[in-house]
């Protein structure tokens, strides 16, 4: 079985500060680790995905992640926050092969950005 | 030109109603999902489907069921609507394993 933990349900940084959302997982095989960003009212947009080969991954909008083996994280970072990144943002997991299992989502973090 | 598209965007109904969400890709993908998120935004999966097999969420009550007529399309039909069905359904698709593509979300709210 495979699992999703997002520390903090909220995070709030000032505009122009690091933005640092962690991501656990849990996987008895290796996993395929994605992060979404869901804006209001809106469906799920793909920030990046983790499959093989580097484990620094660079995503859409400054976007990266590092995928670390030892300590089964996948944490986003942004260097400087903009106000337009405001959003929900969710770590998912599946396994290679298991695309019809569809993904395992965190509960997600509330990304707030203050002026 | 829409990658994955939902409809209806907002659907309201009484208790005991049917009805259903039609999604449809035209990505070429051959997988396609459906995912539910609560009111908590927790998104959990409930079906996934492609043209060998339909996987379901052992959760899903069997109110709901997935209705594919063709690879482009997988809509999602609830008997018997419940006031905790009451939540934003996702439809997504994706190619192997690659990354999932998702709609823009129908919101029900049963009355």
């Amino acid at each position: 079985a495979q699992s999703v933990t997002q520390l903090g349900s909220h995070v709030s940084v000032s505009e122009g500060a690091l933005v640092l959302l962690r991501c656990n997982y849990s996987s008895s095989v290796p996993p395929y680790l994605f992060w979404y960003v869901q804006y209001p009212n809106q469906g799920l947009q793909l920030l990046l995905k983790y499959t093989t080969g580097a484990t620094l991954v660079k995503g859409i909008n400054g976007f990266e992640a590092e995928f670390k083996k030892s300590e089964t994280s996948f944490h986003l970072t942004k260097p400087s926050a903009h106000m337009s990144d405001a959003a929900e943002y969710f770590c998912a997991v599946r396994y290679s092969g298991g695309g019809a299992d569809g993904l395992t989502f965190g509960k997600g973090t509330h990304l707030i950005i203050q002026p | 030109d829409t990658a994955v598209s939902q409809t209806p965007k907002y659907l309201v109904t009484q208790m005991g109603n049917d009805k259903s969400i039609k999604c449809e890709q035209n990505l070429g993908h051959d997988t396609m999902y459906w995912y539910k998120q609560d009111s908590k935004k927790f998104l959990k999966i409930m079906f996934s489907y492609n043209n060998k097999e339909l996987i379901i969420n052992e959760t899903v009550p069997n109110r709901f069921s997935p209705k594919s007529p063709d690879k482009a399309h997988l809509n999602l039909h609830i008997n018997s609507l419940e006031l905790g069905d009451s939540a934003v359904y996702f439809c997504a698709s994706s190619q192997d394993d690659n990354e999932q593509f998702f709609g823009p979300g129908t919101r029900l709210t049963v009355l």
